[in-house]
């Protein structure tokens, strides 16, 4: 079964820390990742998306890709208690006919 | 329109009783999703369109479920008989075209309490 995993948390951060959020993926045919915030009683809304091994940065934001330990990471620098949230992980997979496949979302707390 | 739309925003029924839910995707998106989030859990896939077909229906609960789309436009999921289990917050999703590295945008979602 293709699995998206993320630890639930909640990580605690404080303010001003970098706040690091991990997901695996067991699809190896995985070929696009996507991080979505989701604030408490709100919809998911884009932060970034990625699709090659590397870093791409936008902001106080870097995501991290690496395909072959099957990981994708986001970063949050100089984190700010509106950074407060539940992050989640999508996985696009080719052979599920390009479905998004979620993981369950990690619950980010920064501490001022 | 400028973001995707859901209608009702809430939504309290009997349990039993039939409820439609409206999405309004992003003008121009040929892509329509439909998920269901419970209570503090994750996302859990519904089902999908590509222009105004599903492609695949094995995400719906039940046979209480159905979906449709027209006018590669409006969606409407329907709930027949509510059950109190139906209770969640029912997020629908739009992007650009059904692929690869397709972006997908969210509404602001229906809460739907069965009492």
């Amino acid at each position: 079964q293709k699995e998206v995993e993320q630890n639930s948390g909640p990580l605690s951060v404080p303010e001003g820390a970098i706040a690091s959020l991990n997901c695996t993926y067991s699809d190896r045919g995985s070929q696009s990742f996507f991080w979505y915030r989701q604030y408490s009683g709100k919809s998911p809304e884009l932060i970034m998306s990625i699709y090659s091994n590397g870093d791409k940065e936008d902001g106080r934001f870097t995501a991290q890709l690496n395909k072959a330990s099957q990981y994708v990471s986001l970063l949050i620098r100089d984190s700010q208690p509106s950074d407060s949230a539940t992050y989640l992980c999508a996985v696009n997979q080719m052979d599920s006919n390009y479905q998004l496949i979620w993981g369950a979302g990690t619950k980010l707390i920064i501490k001022p | 329109g400028a973001g995707v739309s859901q209608s009702p925003s809430n939504k309290v029924t009997e349990k039993g009783k039939d409820v439609e839910l409206r999405c309004d995707p992003i003008s121009g998106h040929t892509a329509l999703y439909w998920y269901r989030q419970r209570l503090g859990q994750g996302l859990e896939f519904l089902i999908y369109f590509q222009g105004n077909s599903a492609p695949d229906k094995s995400g719906l609960p039940s046979d209480r479920f159905s979906a449709e789309r027209t006018g590669e436009s409006v969606s409407t999921l329907t709930i027949q008989r509510t059950q109190q289990e139906d209770s969640a917050v029912y997020l629908c999703a739009s992007s650009l075209v059904y692929s690869m590295n397709t972006e997908a945008f969210f509404g602001q979602g229906t809460r739907l309490t069965v009492v």
